[in-house]
């Protein structure tokens, strides 16, 4: 029972141009998104959350859409940098436990 | 000056020890967490404790124990060790985890041979 769905495991883009990864949810209970970014051999790093009564919120490069109606969510990184190199991981909040998706893997080509 | 520090970072053993990981965070968070990263790289929680109550245990096998000596502390003892334990162990504290999300160590590669 995958409740965190991340399609996409990989995606190349590059440098300068968006990125926008994706992810689909099916619990309807979940009450907060969020995007994590991981570097090899290190833990996943908090980007940016948003909260299930807003459909967008925008942190510098980065901005997440929520489409509710779809149960969909993603991040849009503009412009890409080479060092936005990492697994992305969305993840869903209920009561403050957070379930993961299976993350993607973005490369920003210089 | 490591928020969340876990220990060691790896840990190779035989099947059917016993092994213990030590997680300490110094961000006076509330709650902290073990996650299991397994082969599919599906993070998937495996327990919280909010100041040293446990508050989320997921289905994971008796052979698991979580101890909190103190908010500042989340250790992970793993009893009967087998090979499917192999996987990356993330411990992560919060104090808004929805608003601000987690803050994770950098985990515990386990190897069990």
């Amino acid at each position: 029972d995958q409740q965190v769905k991340q399609n996409s495991p990989s995606l190349s883009v590059q440098e300068g141009r968006i990125s926008i990864l994706n992810c689909d949810y099916t619990n309807s209970m979940f009450d907060y998104f969020l995007w994590y970014k991981k570097y090899p051999a290190e833990g996943p790093t908090f980007l940016i959350s948003i909260s299930s009564i807003k459909d967008k919120n925008e942190d510098g490069r980065f901005t997440v859409f929520l489409n509710k109606s779809a149960k969909h969510l993603s991040l849009h990184i503009v412009p890409s940098q080479p060092g936005d190199s990492a697994v992305y991981f969305c993840a869903a909040s209920d009561a403050g436990k957070s379930t993961f998706g299976d993350g993607t893997t973005l490369t920003v080509k210089p | 000056d490591t928020a969340v520090s876990q220990t060691p970072k790896y840990l190779v053993t035989q099947m059917g020890n016993d092994k213990s990981i030590k997680c300490e965070q110094n961000l006076g968070h509330d709650t902290m967490y073990w996650y299991k990263q397994d082969s599919k790289k599906f993070l998937k929680i495996m327990f919280s404790y909010n100041n040293k109550e446990l508050i989320i245990n997921e289905t994971v096998p008796n052979r698991f124990s979580p101890k909190s000596p103190d908010k500042a502390h989340l250790n992970l003892h793993i009893n009967s060790l087998e090979l499917g334990d192999s996987a990356v162990y993330f411990c992560a504290s919060s104090q808004e985890a929805e608003r601000i999300g987690y803050t994770f160590g950098s985990g515990t590669r386990l190897t069990v041979v």
